[in-house]
This record gives structure tokens, C-alpha cells and sequence, in this order.
């Protein structure tokens, strides 16, 4: 079964200094791999995603992501945090599940980013 | 603009008192879902469509029912809320034609409080 683990529920940098956002999976196969960002009072906006084109992924404000089939893991960085980063992230992994792709959401990283 | 719509934004309402909450694309999406989201637990899925006249449950469909008459639209129902259904509630879509990598767009969220 596919399943996804966020290692940190919440992180916390200084502007300027570089964020890590830790995640591991667990898929049965090569897995497509997501990270959303959600905003205060907002719904999730898609940050990244892994399709096996390329292991290092580069998305939307910077962020990018590398994937490491050895490790199972789909760490998100950026070198240089802004104070307009602070947000909940999720790395999903989308599973076959009767017949389709669902996603699986996991528990959520919350990215404060202090002046 | 290609998006997802719900409608309430917010909601308070009394044990037992039936409520729909509306959910509405413009992307000609085959594929709708709702997902609600509980601290701690990222999103979990509750009912979804893979197109007109076809629903099926998804993780956490207790207490749910969801409708699909036309293809934008994907109500979500709560016959008799209880105050374990406090949540907040995403609405999502996609298409089906391409892979498992293609990206499921979000509403806003419904912020669902019962009392």
C-alpha cells in the first residue's frame, strides 16, 4: 500500500536562511509525488511535481525537490526562506486504487518563517 | 479562469440540521473528489466521482452523501451533522485523460463548524 510521511509537523527559519521540509514514502511502484502549499484561508496551490522525467524537481517560488528512490524520500528545499513561504505544506503520492490514481495526502509540515 | 468553486466559504450550523455545501468547476473534469482536513491528519478523501452518475466512497465516507448530475457539479451532503463532521472540506477535480502526474485543482475550502 501506498503511504506518505512527513518527518517534521512543524519547522521554523529565519528569512534568508534555507528550508528543508522532509518526506518519505512508501509505494509499491514508481510513484508520481506532489507537494501542495496551502495559505492561510486558502485552498492548496501545487508547488511541484515528480513524474520520472528528471529526479531533481524545480517548481513555483523557488522550491524544488529531489526524488531518491534508494532513500524513499522527496525532501522539498529552497536556499533563501521568505516571510511570504510561512504556509502548511503536504507531499502527497497518488496510489492506484480501484482502477484509478487517488491521492494520499500526508499529515502536513507548518512553515513558520521568522524575520 | 480555469477553477474550482464551493460555496458556503463558512458554516455554522446545529446537530441534525441537513446541509449541502456546492462544489463547481469550469475545467470539464471528469474526476471530482472532497477531501476534509483535520489538524494533524492532512486531507482525507470522502466521496468521489469519476464522472456523471458515478460516486464511490472514498476513506472517511460516514455521515456523506455526494451527487453527481451534471458534470460541474458535486454536492456534498450531510443528512444529520454531528460535531465530529467540524472540519474543514476541499472539493477538488481533475482530468482523466492523461496519468497519474496530472494535478488536481483545489476550492477554497468550506469551513464547516457543528455545533
Amino acid at each position: 500500500a501506498q503511504s506518505v510521511t512527513q518527518l517534521d509537523s512543524h519547522v521554523s527559519v529565519s528569512e534568508g536562511t534555507p528550508v528543508l521540509l522532509r518526506c518519505n514514502y512508501s509505494s509499491s511502484y514508481s510513484p508520481s509525488l506532489f507537494w501542495y502549499v496551502q495559505h492561510p484561508n486558502k485552498g492548496l496551490q501545487l508547488l511541484l511535481k515528480y513524474t520520472s522525467a528528471a529526479t531533481l524537481v524545480k517548481g513555483i517560488n523557488g522550491f524544488e525537490a529531489e526524488f531518491k528512490k534508494s532513500e524513499t524520500s522527496f525532501h522539498l528545499t529552497k536556499p533563501s526562506a521568505h516571510m511570504s513561504d510561512a504556509a502548511e505544506y503536504f507531499c502527497v503520492v497518488s496510489a492506484v486504487s480501484g482502477g484509478y490514481n487517488k491521492l494520499i495526502f500526508g499529515a502536513g509540515t507548518r512553515l513558520a518563517v521568522h524575520p | 479562469e480555469a477553477q474550482v468553486t464551493q460555496n458556503p466559504r463558512y458554516l455554522i450550523t446545529v446537530t441534525g440540521k441537513k446541509l449541502t455545501v456546492t462544489c463547481s468547476q469550469n475545467m470539464n473534469h471528469e474526476y471530482m473528489s472532497w477531501y476534509r482536513q483535520d489538524p494533524g491528519l492532512g486531507l482525507r478523501q470522502i466521496y468521489y466521482s469519476m464522472n456523471v452518475e458515478v460516486t464511490d466512497k472514498g476513506d472517511v465516507p460516514e455521515g456523506y452523501k455526494v451527487s453527481r448530475k451534471e458534470k460541474r457539479n458535486f454536492p456534498l451532503i450531510l443528512e444529520s451533522p454531528s460535531p465530529n463532521q467540524t472540519s474543514l472540506y476541499f472539493c477538488a477535480s481533475r482530468s482523466l485523460a492523461g496519468g497519474p502526474e496530472d494535478e488536481q485543482f483545489f476550492g477554497p475550502g468550506t469551513r464547516l463548524t457543528v455545533l
